[in-house]
Order: C-alpha cells, then structure tokens, then sequence
C-alpha cells in the first residue's frame, strides 16, 4: 500500500525555468510533510517541510504547497538551478509517529 | 559535527553470511533511526531508537534483523542468514527532538550486495 506517491519517475527541465514536483498521498493522518534531495551514493538530504496547518511554505527558491482536500503537495524550484539535478522524495509523517514514510522519488534533470 | 557516519560503505555478502552495519549519529542526537531502500523506492522505515531504547520496529524487520544501541550512542544493525532480497542500500539517520522541523539528517548509507 504506497501512501506517498510520486508519479513522475523523471523531470527535465530548462535551466532558469520553474520545476514542479507533485506527490499524492492517501493517509489523511498525515500531518507533517518532508521534502528530501537525494545525489548518488549520498543520503537524503532535508530541503523544506510544511505542516498541515499551513498551506505554503518558502525558502529561498524552493516553495511548498499543501492541498490538503486534494491529498496533494508540490515542490516549486524558481529559478532551476544545475545544481538541483537529484531525486526528489516527497515524505509524510502523522503526529506521535516518528516514522517517515517516503515516496518513490522523481529525478530531476536540469538542461543548461 | 562530522554529520551521521555509516560504516561500511559498501559491503558484499554471500547467501547465508551475517553482516552488521554501524552507525555513529551526531552526537547529540538523542533518536537514531534505520531506513532501507531497494532500487526505485523511496527509503523505508525499519526501526528507531530513543537514546538506547528501541521504541519501533517494522515488520519489514524479520527475526534475522536486529538493531542495538547499547549505549545510546552509536547502533549496530545486524541481518542474520542474509538472502538476495537483503541487497539493498540501508540507511541510518539521527534527529535531536520530536517532530524536528528540519527532518532527520541521514548519513550516506551502507549498500549490500548479497551473491
């Protein structure tokens, strides 16, 4: 039973241009949500979170948003950077749960 | 703070063998969590740890897993009888306090390669 989905496996996208990554999830007591960044042959690494309680959240060039009717959270990368060429997990966790549960991920590719 | 450090990096196994993975949090994390990611998928949880309490185990965690933190610091992860379906990149992470806003800082991981 995949909670979290991300249904883009890949993404490319024009340097400068915006990216957007898209994750779905299913448990509706999920209330905290994770975006991660992950290189080859290094672990994740946190990017940006948003709580159930708000609807958006920035930092910097990277932006948040959580619709929570529809079960779904995007990732906005303005402008995209070469540097931003990773997989991106989108993860969820529910209050009292230390547990994170992931996506599968979605490659994003940044064409100079 | 060196970040999580997981040793070895890589490890090659045949059927059958036991291997252990170690992992050393930053240090003063008080959680030290165990995920493992196969190929196209995400990371999924295995067990975590508060201090030297294991709090939570998955049942993705078999009884030839088993995971210690004696001292509340570094954690071994042992798999007992390894088969193929253990290959897989196992990672460890640590966090300070509940619910961190800033997520867990995961260290690079350990691959095994069961033949």
């Amino acid at each position: 039973d995949q909670q979290v989905k991300q249904n883009s496996p890949s993404l490319s996208v024009q340097e400068g241009r915006i990216s957007i990554l898209n994750c779905d999830y299913t448990n509706s007591m999920f209330d905290y949500f994770l975006w991660y960044k992950k290189y080859p042959a290094e672990g994740p690494t946190f990017l940006i979170s948003i709580s159930s309680i708000k609807d958006k959240n920035e930092d910097g060039r990277f932006t948040v948003f959580l619709n929570k009717s529809a079960k779904h959270l995007s990732l906005h990368i303005v402008p995209s950077q070469p540097g931003d060429s990773a997989v991106y997990f989108c993860a969820a966790r529910s209050f009292g749960n230390e547990k994170l549960t992931f996506g599968t991920g979605t490659r994003l590719t940044i064409i100079p | 703070d060196t970040g999580v450090s997981q040793d070895p990096r890589h490890k090659i196994t045949k059927r059958g063998q036991n291997v252990t993975f170690r992992c050393d949090p930053i240090s003063e994390h008080n959680r030290l969590y165990w995920y493992r990611q196969t190929l196209g998928q995400g990371p999924e949880f295995l067990t975590y740890f508060q201090n030297e309490a294991q709090l939570e185990k998955s049942r993705l965690l078999s009884d030839r897993f088993s995971a210690e933190r004696p001292k509340g610091s570094f954690s071994t992860l042992e798999i007992q009888r390894t088969e193929q379906g253990d290959s897989a990149m196992y990672l460890c992470a640590s966090s300070l306090l509940t619910r961190d806003l800033n997520g867990y800082t995961f260290g690079s991981g350990t691959r095994l390669t069961v033949v």
